[in-house]
């Protein structure tokens, strides 16, 4: 079975200082990985994903995440934050034919 | 890009009533569409599987009778909550997969409020 786990309900981070966002998952086979953000009362907007190739992948509005198949893990960065990435961020695992299976999202404070 | 629209956005409706939510792919065919509801500060639960000219595929828990799908066209998919109670009101989002690996993209989501 498929599972993806988001750590950190919060994360909060200053304004022009790096972010993190944490995600592991457990799978059987190749990943698909994705992240996902959701402004309030909207749906998901695509951010990135991994399929294969590059252990670091580069998405929409500067963030980028770093696959680390030794770690399970899918970690969502951004070099500088802007008070206008404050949203909720979430992990995915699926794709391929397998259904989506979605972390229980991050809510990310960008303070000024 | 690929599109996925959600219509109506906002609905309130009355104990009892039936509320219908359309799912559309407005650039590409899907075979299969997902409804998803959300609730407050939490994160999405998968519904169903929507399948095209085929029976949806429900989630453990979920009433297939509660919670009518149709997917009549590759285009379309459409939730229909009926006898809708309180308890019902929740933000419900619809997605598809554009064909090969291209992720889920979702419509904006619909606010339900059953009164």
């Amino acid at each position: 079975a498929q599972s993806v786990a988001q750590p950190e309900d919060q994360v909060n981070v200053a304004e022009g200082n790096p972010l993190t966002v944490k995600c592991t998952y457990s799978v059987s086979g190749n990943p698909y990985l994705f992240w996902y953000v959701q402004y309030p009362n909207r749906g998901l907007q695509f951010l990135l994903k991994y399929i294969t190739g590059d252990n670091l992948v580069k998405g929409s509005y500067g963030f980028e995440a770093e696959f680390n198949k030794s770690q399970t893990s899918f970690h969502l960065k951004k070099p500088s934050a802007l008070v206008s990435d404050s949203a909720l961020y979430f992990c995915a695992v699926g794709g391929g034919g397998f259904k989506t299976i979605f972390g229980a999202g991050t809510r990310l404070f960008v303070k000024a | 890009g690929a599109v996925v629209s959600q219509h109506p956005s906002r609905v309130i409706c009355k104990s009892g009533t039936s509320v219908k939510i359309e799912c559309r792919s407005l650039d590409f065919q899907a075979t299969t569409m997902f409804w998803y509801r959300q609730f407050p500060k939490k994160s999405l639960m998968l519904m169903a599987t929507s399948n095209e000219g085929s029976k949806a595929t429900y989630e453990q828990g979920v009433e297939k009778d509660k919670f009518l799908i149709n997917h009549a066209s590759l285009t379309l998919s459409t939730l229909t909550v009926t006898s809708a109670h309180p308890e019902d009101s929740s933000f419900y989002i619809c997605s598809a997969n554009p064909p090969g690996d291209s992720p889920l993209h979702f419509g904006n989501g619909t606010r339900l409020t059953v009164t």
